[in-house]
């Protein structure tokens, strides 16, 4: 139930194209679902991030949908770019009663590659 | 935003040996760290969460003799591999909570025990 399932492994995009990746949850619980950008030999950095009470939220070409009662969000990158070639990681949390804090359960990440 | 910093970036270590991985705020103080592993072209699994001035908290399966963490002032966390054996060998990377939601994460330290 802690899992975050995120699809697809891999995808190519053509330079302009949007990218989407998916991912869904077991959890109700969670209620901080941050998406992260790594590239090769790097940390994860934070891209942007929704609470379950928006849809959407949009950050330049970067959107988060988010589906409550399917419980499944997905990032969407507009006009792809070959730059934006990294690994993205979804991730959830939830607050913990005893710490106050979140602690984040990622998904499996998704290898996108942009053609130039 | 907030930076994290490790060091080293990579080390190289024989097995049986102990291995240091330091990790830093630079400009903020963070009461809490999270240690994670990362194995090639897999996802990030949190190893342990490192409180400034307590105990660790790990998670379950992760050996607190073999991993062990200090966090001895609010912007410095440390991991030590003791004894490294060859399947130790990973990508162990920080992060630092700077809200109760929000981490950021270091640049990672790439460990291969030979």
């Amino acid at each position: 139930q802690q899992q975050v399932k995120q699809s697809p492994q891999s995808l190519i995009v053509q330079k302009g194209g949007i990218s989407i990746i998916n991912c869904a949850y077991e959890n109700t619980a969670f209620d901080y679902f941050p998406w992260y950008q790594q590239f090769p030999g790097k940390g994860p950095a934070l891209l942007i991030a929704i609470r379950p009470d928006v849809s959407e939220k949009k950050e330049g070409r970067f959107t988060i949908s988010f589906n409550k009662s399917a419980k499944q969000f997905s990032l969407h990158i507009m006009d792809s770019q070959p730059g934006d070639s990294a690994t993205y990681f979804c991730a959830a949390s939830h607050g913990a009663m005893n710490t106050g804090f979140q602690k984040l359960v990622f998904g499996t990440g998704t290898r996108l590659l942009v053609s130039p | 935003g907030a930076v994290v910093s490790q060091h080293p970036s990579w080390v190289i270590c024989k097995s049986g040996t102990s291995v240091k991985i330091e990790c830093r705020s630079l400009d903020f103080q963070a009461t809490t760290m999270f240690w994670y592993r990362q194995f090639p072209k897999q996802s990030l699994m949190l190893m342990a969460t490192s409180n400034e001035g307590s105990k660790a908290t790990y998670e379950q399966g992760v050996e607190k003799d073999k991993f062990l963490i200090n966090h001895a002032s609010l912007t410095l966390s440390t991991l030590t591999v003791t004894s490294a054996h060859p399947e130790d060998s990973s990508f162990y990377i920080c992060s630092a909570r700077v809200t109760s939601e929000t981490q950021y994460f270091g640049p990672g330290t790439r460990l291969l025990v030979l």
